[in-house]
Protein backbone atom coordinates (compact mmCIF):
# COMPACT_ATOMS: atom_id res chain seq x y z
CA UNK A 1 0.00 0.00 0.00
CA UNK A 2 1.51 3.58 -1.02
CA UNK A 3 2.39 5.32 1.89
CA UNK A 4 3.89 8.91 2.53
CA UNK A 5 7.19 8.73 4.14
CA UNK A 6 8.45 11.33 6.53
CA UNK A 7 12.51 11.84 7.71
CA UNK A 8 13.73 12.06 10.58
CA UNK A 9 11.49 10.25 12.76
CA UNK A 10 12.86 12.70 15.72
CA UNK A 11 14.76 15.40 15.39
CA UNK A 12 16.84 17.68 17.93
CA UNK A 13 17.87 21.16 17.56
CA UNK A 14 18.97 23.87 20.00
CA UNK A 15 17.15 27.22 19.68
CA UNK A 16 17.90 29.40 16.65
CA UNK A 17 18.91 26.77 14.93
CA UNK A 18 17.33 26.14 11.32
CA UNK A 19 15.19 22.89 10.43
CA UNK A 20 14.46 21.12 7.34
CA UNK A 21 12.03 18.77 7.77
CA UNK A 22 11.60 16.11 4.90
CA UNK A 23 8.73 13.91 3.37
CA UNK A 24 7.88 12.26 0.39
CA UNK A 25 4.42 11.97 -0.39
CA UNK A 26 2.52 9.29 -2.76
CA UNK A 27 3.82 9.55 -5.93
CA UNK A 28 0.44 10.11 -8.09
CA UNK A 29 -0.60 13.05 -5.56
CA UNK A 30 -1.47 16.13 -6.12
CA UNK A 31 -1.81 18.16 -2.74
CA UNK A 32 0.61 18.48 -0.25
CA UNK A 33 -0.09 19.38 3.68
CA UNK A 34 1.77 20.22 6.77
CA UNK A 35 0.15 19.93 9.92
CA UNK A 36 1.84 19.70 13.50
CA UNK A 37 0.65 18.51 16.54
CA UNK A 38 1.86 20.05 20.16
CA UNK A 39 1.95 17.25 22.61
CA UNK A 40 -1.21 16.60 24.13
CA UNK A 41 -3.00 18.97 21.95
CA UNK A 42 -5.20 18.69 18.52
CA UNK A 43 -3.66 18.19 14.96
CA UNK A 44 -3.02 21.85 13.62
CA UNK A 45 -3.27 22.86 10.10
CA UNK A 46 0.12 24.92 8.71
CA UNK A 47 0.05 25.12 5.03
CA UNK A 48 -1.20 23.53 2.47
CA UNK A 49 0.63 23.77 -1.34
CA UNK A 50 -1.08 22.68 -4.83
CA UNK A 51 0.92 22.90 -8.55
CA UNK A 52 4.18 24.12 -7.00
CA UNK A 53 2.80 27.14 -4.61
CA UNK A 54 1.42 27.39 -1.62
CA UNK A 55 -2.41 27.62 -1.70
CA UNK A 56 -3.43 28.28 1.88
CA UNK A 57 -1.52 29.02 4.95
CA UNK A 58 -2.68 29.31 8.77
CA UNK A 59 -1.71 31.93 11.15
CA UNK A 60 0.93 29.46 13.12
CA UNK A 61 2.81 29.57 9.47
CA UNK A 62 4.67 32.68 9.63
CA UNK A 63 7.73 33.72 7.80
CA UNK A 64 9.60 31.54 9.94
CA UNK A 65 8.43 28.69 7.87
CA UNK A 66 9.17 28.29 4.30
CA UNK A 67 7.80 24.90 2.03
CA UNK A 68 9.03 23.56 -0.97
CA UNK A 69 9.17 21.02 -3.60
CA UNK A 70 12.24 21.08 -5.25
CA UNK A 71 12.44 17.87 -7.28
CA UNK A 72 9.04 16.72 -7.11
CA UNK A 73 9.43 14.21 -4.92
CA UNK A 74 10.44 15.90 -1.94
CA UNK A 75 8.37 18.31 -0.06
CA UNK A 76 9.96 20.26 2.67
CA UNK A 77 9.09 22.69 5.62
CA UNK A 78 11.94 24.71 6.84
CA UNK A 79 11.59 26.49 10.00
CA UNK A 80 14.59 29.40 9.56
CA UNK A 81 15.33 30.36 13.51
CA UNK A 82 13.31 27.42 15.58
CA UNK A 83 11.79 28.39 18.95
CA UNK A 84 10.80 26.37 21.99
CA UNK A 85 7.29 26.65 20.95
CA UNK A 86 7.96 24.84 17.83
CA UNK A 87 8.34 21.42 19.69
CA UNK A 88 5.86 19.05 18.17
CA UNK A 89 4.89 16.55 16.05
CA UNK A 90 5.02 17.79 12.38
CA UNK A 91 2.92 15.66 10.06
CA UNK A 92 3.04 15.49 6.51
CA UNK A 93 -0.15 14.72 4.15
CA UNK A 94 -0.57 14.36 0.70
CA UNK A 95 -4.33 14.08 -1.09
CA UNK A 96 -4.68 12.59 -4.73
CA UNK A 97 -7.66 14.69 -5.76
CA UNK A 98 -9.21 14.79 -9.84
CA UNK A 99 -11.79 13.04 -7.68
CA UNK A 100 -10.19 11.24 -4.73
CA UNK A 101 -10.60 14.53 -2.19
CA UNK A 102 -11.93 12.38 0.49
CA UNK A 103 -8.85 10.70 1.74
CA UNK A 104 -5.64 12.56 3.13
CA UNK A 105 -2.82 9.77 3.72
CA UNK A 106 -0.51 11.34 6.71
CA UNK A 107 3.11 10.38 6.90
CA UNK A 108 3.94 8.93 10.56
CA UNK A 109 5.45 12.46 11.73
CA UNK A 110 8.73 13.82 12.72
CA UNK A 111 8.75 14.53 16.39
CA UNK A 112 10.92 18.20 16.72
CA UNK A 113 12.58 19.01 19.92
CA UNK A 114 13.54 22.52 20.47
CA UNK A 115 16.14 22.45 23.48
CA UNK B 1 -16.16 24.65 8.27
CA UNK B 2 -18.80 23.56 9.97
CA UNK B 3 -17.76 22.46 14.18
CA UNK B 4 -18.28 18.99 15.04
CA UNK B 5 -19.00 18.10 19.00
CA UNK B 6 -17.87 14.84 20.08
CA UNK B 7 -17.34 13.06 23.73
CA UNK B 8 -14.25 13.25 25.36
CA UNK B 9 -13.53 10.00 25.79
CA UNK B 10 -15.55 6.33 25.75
CA UNK B 11 -14.92 3.05 26.73
CA UNK B 12 -15.41 -0.30 24.88
CA UNK B 13 -14.66 -3.84 25.47
CA UNK B 14 -12.80 -5.94 22.77
CA UNK B 15 -15.54 -7.79 20.08
CA UNK B 16 -18.23 -5.54 21.17
CA UNK B 17 -19.93 -3.01 18.64
CA UNK B 18 -18.74 0.82 19.55
CA UNK B 19 -20.86 3.54 18.28
CA UNK B 20 -19.14 6.66 18.39
CA UNK B 21 -21.32 9.94 18.12
CA UNK B 22 -20.76 13.33 16.33
CA UNK B 23 -23.07 16.50 16.35
CA UNK B 24 -22.66 18.54 13.45
CA UNK B 25 -25.88 21.17 13.57
CA UNK B 26 -24.66 23.54 11.43
CA UNK B 27 -24.37 21.22 8.46
CA UNK B 28 -24.66 22.51 5.10
CA UNK B 29 -25.88 20.74 2.19
CA UNK B 30 -22.81 20.33 0.62
CA UNK B 31 -20.56 19.42 3.41
CA UNK B 32 -19.19 15.88 3.79
CA UNK B 33 -18.76 14.07 7.14
CA UNK B 34 -15.21 12.44 7.26
CA UNK B 35 -13.87 10.38 9.87
CA UNK B 36 -9.94 10.08 10.63
CA UNK B 37 -8.38 8.09 13.90
CA UNK B 38 -5.22 8.40 15.05
CA UNK B 39 -3.45 5.48 16.88
CA UNK B 40 -0.94 6.06 19.60
CA UNK B 41 2.52 8.01 18.40
CA UNK B 42 1.43 7.58 14.82
CA UNK B 43 -0.21 10.12 12.30
CA UNK B 44 -4.12 10.62 11.47
CA UNK B 45 -5.68 7.77 9.34
CA UNK B 46 -8.78 7.88 7.05
CA UNK B 47 -11.46 5.97 8.35
CA UNK B 48 -14.49 6.65 6.10
CA UNK B 49 -16.93 9.48 4.57
CA UNK B 50 -20.26 10.17 3.65
CA UNK B 51 -22.71 12.95 2.41
CA UNK B 52 -26.40 11.57 2.78
CA UNK B 53 -26.84 7.49 3.22
CA UNK B 54 -25.35 5.27 5.40
CA UNK B 55 -21.41 4.30 4.17
CA UNK B 56 -19.74 0.61 4.70
CA UNK B 57 -15.88 -0.23 3.88
CA UNK B 58 -13.67 -2.70 5.58
CA UNK B 59 -13.11 -0.45 8.96
CA UNK B 60 -16.02 0.55 9.66
CA UNK B 61 -19.97 1.66 8.95
CA UNK B 62 -20.95 5.70 9.04
CA UNK B 63 -24.77 6.20 10.11
CA UNK B 64 -26.16 9.55 8.82
CA UNK B 65 -29.11 11.09 10.73
CA UNK B 66 -32.04 11.50 8.17
CA UNK B 67 -31.44 15.07 8.71
CA UNK B 68 -27.54 15.19 9.09
CA UNK B 69 -27.36 17.08 11.90
CA UNK B 70 -25.63 13.91 13.44
CA UNK B 71 -24.13 10.65 12.32
CA UNK B 72 -22.52 7.64 14.15
CA UNK B 73 -19.02 5.59 13.48
CA UNK B 74 -19.41 2.36 13.95
CA UNK B 75 -16.60 -0.53 15.06
CA UNK B 76 -18.81 -3.66 14.60
CA UNK B 77 -16.39 -5.31 16.62
CA UNK B 78 -13.33 -3.57 18.76
CA UNK B 79 -10.01 -5.01 19.19
CA UNK B 80 -7.69 -3.17 21.18
CA UNK B 81 -5.74 -2.13 17.68
CA UNK B 82 -8.66 -0.16 17.38
CA UNK B 83 -7.89 2.32 20.70
CA UNK B 84 -7.34 5.81 19.30
CA UNK B 85 -8.68 9.40 18.91
CA UNK B 86 -11.34 9.53 16.57
CA UNK B 87 -12.38 12.86 14.28
CA UNK B 88 -15.24 13.72 13.14
CA UNK B 89 -14.54 16.46 10.26
CA UNK B 90 -17.06 18.19 7.94
CA UNK B 91 -15.46 19.38 4.63
CA UNK B 92 -16.78 20.99 1.49
CA UNK B 93 -17.96 18.54 -1.14
CA UNK B 94 -14.83 18.54 -3.51
CA UNK B 95 -12.43 20.89 -1.87
CA UNK B 96 -9.01 19.72 -1.34
CA UNK B 97 -8.36 22.17 1.74
CA UNK B 98 -7.28 21.32 4.99
CA UNK B 99 -8.80 19.42 7.44
CA UNK B 100 -9.70 20.88 10.39
CA UNK B 101 -9.14 18.55 13.56
CA UNK B 102 -11.05 19.18 16.90
CA UNK B 103 -9.87 17.20 19.45
CA UNK B 104 -12.07 14.09 18.79
CA UNK B 105 -13.55 11.07 20.93
CA UNK B 106 -10.05 8.91 22.56
CA UNK B 107 -11.90 5.24 22.58
CA UNK B 108 -10.08 2.76 25.02
CA UNK B 109 -10.74 -1.18 24.05
CA UNK B 110 -10.78 -3.09 27.30
CA UNK B 111 -9.92 -7.28 26.80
Amino acid sequence: EPEVTQTPSHQVTQMGQEVILRCVPISNHLYFYWYRQILGQKVEFLVSFYNNEISEKSEIFDDQFSVERPDGSNFTLKIRSTKLEDSAMYFCASLRGAGYEYEAFFGQGTRLTVV
Amino acid sequence: DAKTTQPNSMESNEEEPVHLPCNHSTISGTDYIHWYRQLPSQGPEYVIHGLTSNVNNRMASLAIAEDRKSSTLILHRATLRDAAVYYCILRHGGSQGNLIFGKGTKLSVKP
